[in-house]
């Protein structure tokens, strides 16, 4: 079965830097594109980025661009978030999701990873 | 603000139907077909209960359906349940080429 499991996850001082990671099993990593999405405390769900299947096409929301790169590594069935110039607004769970055949949806989520931003 | 506008609560008791709007632009609900619907209990994942307006993925119970007219999409939950206490979101893909996806602000269903 579709497993997602994300790590990386920590108190981390504003300006700092974090790099997420996603675990990605029971599915050919390699032939779906990949999503980022957060959930601030008590907030609702806040797209964050999507990546191609082949790494190829990188898309951002406003609120993170420039300061946040999404990545994969195919070969090891992994999907990245690298987190930099961290802002007290990052502070979420970070979940990544796997689209589905066609692109059209977030067919699987994982559980999710807490990041805090604080001094 | 999200891009996509949904009532922030709703509430109906066991064995009613609600309805859950979910109002776009014409760059995201109106333009295509890929809108979708998620479910999310507290603490947990959100997890896939519509896709492409009106589909449901294997195992999603039939009580839910999901339709669109013009720039509203709608999620319809009938014969409520306790258990379908939870937030819900729509979510389009979106014409833009620099911001490809969007939620709306998620809905709170209580069943009273």
């Amino acid at each position: 079965q579709v497993q997602l499991v994300e790590s990386g996850g920590n108190v981390v001082q504003p300006g700092r830097s974090l790099r997420l990671s996603c675990a990605a099993s029971g599915f050919t990593f390699s032939s779906y594109a990949m999503h980022w999405v957060r959930q601030a405390p008590g907030k609702g769900l806040e797209w964050v980025a999507l990546i191609s299947f082949d790494g190829s096409n990188k898309f951002y929301a406003d609120s993170v661009k420039g300061r946040f790169t999404i990545s994969r590594d195919n070969s090891r069935n992994t999907l990245y978030l690298q987190m930099n110039s961290l802002i007290s607004e990052d502070t979420a769970v970070y979940f990544c999701a796997r689209a589905n055949n066609y692109g059209t949806c977030l067919a699987f989520w994982g559980r999710g990873t807490l990041v805090t931003v604080s001094s | 603000q999200s891009a996509l506008t949904q009532p922030a609560s709703l509430s109906g008791s066991p064995g009613q139907s609600i309805t859950i709007s979910c109002t776009g632009t014409s760059s995201d609900v109106t333009g295509h077909n890929y809108v979708s619907w998620y479910q999310q209990h507290p603490g947990k994942a959100p997890k896939l209960i519509i896709y492409d307006v009106s589909n449901r993925p294997s195992g999603i119970s039939n009580r839910f359906s999901g339709s669109k007219s013009d720039n509203t999409a709608s999620l319809t939950i009938s014969g409520l349940q306790a258990e379908d206490e939870a937030d819900y979101y729509c979510s389009s893909y979106t014409m833009s080429s620099t911001r490809p996806w969007a939620f709306g602000g998620g809905t709170r269903l209580t069943v009273l």
